[in-house]
């Protein structure tokens, strides 16, 4: 069966901080994956998708980026956080069985990170 | 350009009561729609999904939708609230060539 991995599952980190999350997936091959930020209180917000290795599409201007090195393994990077990059991080992946559009998302569970 | 509003930022119910969270959506073309679920610091878990046949469809967990295309909407309802249910909920809707878009969210409390 697959399965999703995000680590930290808790971060506090410092203004002007780097910052790197990782996400990995296991049972599937070739999934998109897609990084997502819900602010308290909000919706999802989607950050960044790949389709493919080295393939980043970014969805909102921002001081993040993502990186996807290896098929199954997605990673979303600061090199100096804001206080406004406070929140919940979700990554996610799905497939493409028939049409993509019609394959449910998968999520971690998330990364709260605390810009302080 | 798809969109989807859910009326009611917070519901609450009583346990045993009628469960119903409201979605509507709006999209050019046939949409795919989803309800997820999201208990406190974890991810979102599929509730249910409809992308074509019948209109009534059944998730987990008892839930269950159905697709009005004349009332643009997606309604989730389940005839008996457990405390366990307590939980954020997200409507979503996707079409071929877009990217899923996801509701607001309700926050559904159940009064014991």
């Amino acid at each position: 069966s697959q399965t999703i991995h995000q680590w930290p599952a808790t971060l506090v980190q410092p203004v002007g901080s780097p910052l790197s999350l990782e996400c990995t997936v296991e049972g599937t091959s070739n999934p998109n994956l897609y990084w997502y930020r819900q602010a308290a209180g909000r919706g999802l917000q989607l950050l960044f998708y790949s389709v493919g290795i080295g393939q980043i599409s970014s969805e909102v201007p921002q001081n993040l980026s993502a990186s996807r090195p290896q098929d199954r393994q997605f990673i979303l990077s600061s090199k100096k956080l804001l206080l406004s990059d406070s929140g919940f991080y979700l990554c996610a992946w799905n497939s493409e069985q028939g049409t993509l559009a019609a394959s449910p998302l998968h999520f971690g569970n998330g990364t709260r990170l605390t810009v302080t | 350009a798809q969109s989807v509003t859910q009326l009611g930022s917070h519901v609450s119910v009583s346990e045993g009561a009628l469960v119903l969270l409201r979605c509507n959506y709006s999209s050019s073309v046939p949409p795919y729609l989803f309800w997820y679920v999201q208990y406190p610091n974890q991810g979102l878990q599929l509730l249910l999904k409809y992308t074509t046949g019948a209109t009534l469809v059944k998730g987990i967990n008892g839930f269950e939708a159905e697709f009005k295309k004349s009332e643009t909407s997606f309604h989730l309802t389940k005839p008996s609230a457990h405390m366990s249910d307590a939980a954020e909920y997200f409507c979503a809707v996707s079409s071929w060539g877009d990217k899923v878009i996801f509701g607001p969210g309700t926050s559904l409390s159940v009064i014991p």
